[in-house]
């Protein structure tokens, strides 16, 4: 069955550096979309993308924040400089038509800043 | 007041019961979702609906729309459905609302 690959599974930083979290969605889906989770509380929507361009962002998507699409396979998400509240699960989904399809998720990639 | 609400939060039963978690919204919503969270933190959409009532296996989930509400089902329960249910409502074209989720624990 597809699925929607993520790397890394964990990654611990410095506050202050540049993470970038990478995800390969199913290869036919046009939608794509970060999440994130902090210990304890729910998931939050970060940003949807389509047709190369960010189509919606929540309050949380500030200038630190930035997605790409560099090969037509993999979507990154970029974090420039990180704080200690940036720790959290980050889910990469994609979905095939439009959110208000289903949506598959990736396994996460759990951010630890230090 | 969270525009997404489930209850209940926590739900222990034993193996074989009927289980039941609610979901209400408060926004406009073009879809809801049912989805599953596993203690190692994987999500998996169980379901998606706009109306009516879709059934899986052991699972059926039901909307109505009317009183923004929804309802999922887990008929014969069994320890290996013990995770975290999560509702989410879709807004506008793309975005996910989530609820904080019912922490669903099936003792044998």
């Amino acid at each position: 069955e597809p699925e929607v690959t993520q790397t890394p599974s964990h990654q611990v930083t410095q506050m202050g550096q540049e993470v970038i979290l990478r995800c390969v969605p199913i290869s036919n889906h046009l939608y794509f979309y970060w999440y994130r989770q902090i210990l304890g509380q729910k998931v939050e929507f970060l940003v949807s993308f389509y047709n190369n361009e960010i189509s919606e962002k929540s309050e949380i998507f500030d200038d630190q924040f930035s997605v790409e699409r560099p090969d037509g396979s993999n979507f990154t998400l970029k974090i420039r400089s990180t704080k200690l509240e940036d720790s959290a699960m980050y889910f990469c989904a994609s979905s095939g038509i439009s959110g208000a399809n289903v949506l598959t998720f990736g396994a996460g990639s759990r951010l630890t800043v230090l | 007041k969270n525009e997404v609400e489930q209850s209940p939060q926590n739900l222990t039963a034993q193996e074989g019961e009927f289980i039941t978690i609610n979901c209400s919204y408060s926004v406009g919503i073009s879809a809801l979702h049912w989805l599953q969270q596993h203690p190692g933190g994987g999500i998996v959409s169980l379901f998606m609906l706009s109306s009516g009532k879709k059934k899986h296996g052991r699972l059926i989930a039901t909307i109505n729309i009317q009183e923004k509400h929804s309802s999922l089902h887990i008929t014969a329960s069994h320890p290996r459905d013990s995770a975290v249910y999560i509702c989410a409502v879709t807004q506008g074209a793309q975005k996910l609302v989530f609820g904080q989720g019912t922490r669903l624990t099936i003792n044998p």
